[in-house]
């Protein structure tokens, strides 16, 4: 089945760590995004890719990294910057503007600081 | 700055009832807007998109208007039912950069629907 696979569902960082999540998608979607979701803030877009090899940053790109080295793949790092990590993060990608634009989210990795 | 907003945070209902939701939005002039359901602990799922030229569309249950002269979006979910509890999210495609583009979120309503 189609779909956006996110890995680990559950991730705990020491202070002072990188992690780093994992985000697969086998739709043939151009583009992916991270979100990251606190109670009552609802999502907010951490960063963005439109296309391989190019990315852009969200409203709260500040101690986060992405990459796009593959069509399938968008992993998010979680850098010691960050300091305050522990949210609920949902990746997603989009279908061509033919497609009317759906994006279809992962079942989301939960990060929390120990 | 763009800015969705989700005029309750919880709405409760009883089973039957219609259940109204609503999304105003400013300094947008979207193309169109979407909205998802979103379970505890679960990512999003999409459940109905209408286009600027559209006033109402409807799946099933679901019902969603869209005015772009008042900026807003009504979603209504008739006969509701309890298995329509969960959070509704309104959704549109903000500008972000040069040329980038990426949905914008409200908060969400969390709908309780009680039998």
């Amino acid at each position: 089945d189609g779909g956006i696979t996110q890995s680990p569902k559950y991730l705990f960082r020491k202070e002072g760590q990188n992690v780093t999540l994992s985000c697969e998608q086998n739709l043939n979607h151009d583009a992916m995004y991270w979100y990251r979701q606190d109670p009552g803030q609802g999502l907010r877009l951490i960063y963005y890719s439109q296309i391989v090899n190019d990315f852009q940053k969200g409203d709260i790109a500040e101690g986060y990294s992405v990459s796009r080295e593959k069509k399938e793949s968008f992993p998010l790092t979680v850098t010691s910057a960050q300091k305050n990590p522990t949210a609920f993060y949902l990746c997603a990608s989009r279908g061509q503007v033919g497609s009317g634009n759906t994006i279809y989210f992962g079942e989301g990795s939960w990060l929390t600081v120990v | 700055s763009q800015k969705i907003e989700q005029n309750s945070e919880a709405l409760n209902i009883q089973e039957g009832k219609t259940a109204t939701l609503t999304c105003n939005y400013t300094n947008y002039s979207p193309a169109y807007l979407q909205w998802y359901r979103q379970d505890p602990g679960r990512g999003p799922v999409f459940l109905l998109l209408i286009r600027e030229n559209e006033k109402e569309k409807r799946k099933e249950r679901l019902k969603v208007t869209f005015d772009t002269t008042l900026k807003q979006s009504l979603f209504h979910i008739t006969a509701s039912q309890p298995a329509d509890s969960a959070t509704y999210l309104c959704a549109l495609l903000g500008r972000y950069g040069q040329a980038g583009t990426a949905l914008i979120f409200g908060k969400g309503t969390t709908l309780s629907v009680s039998s």
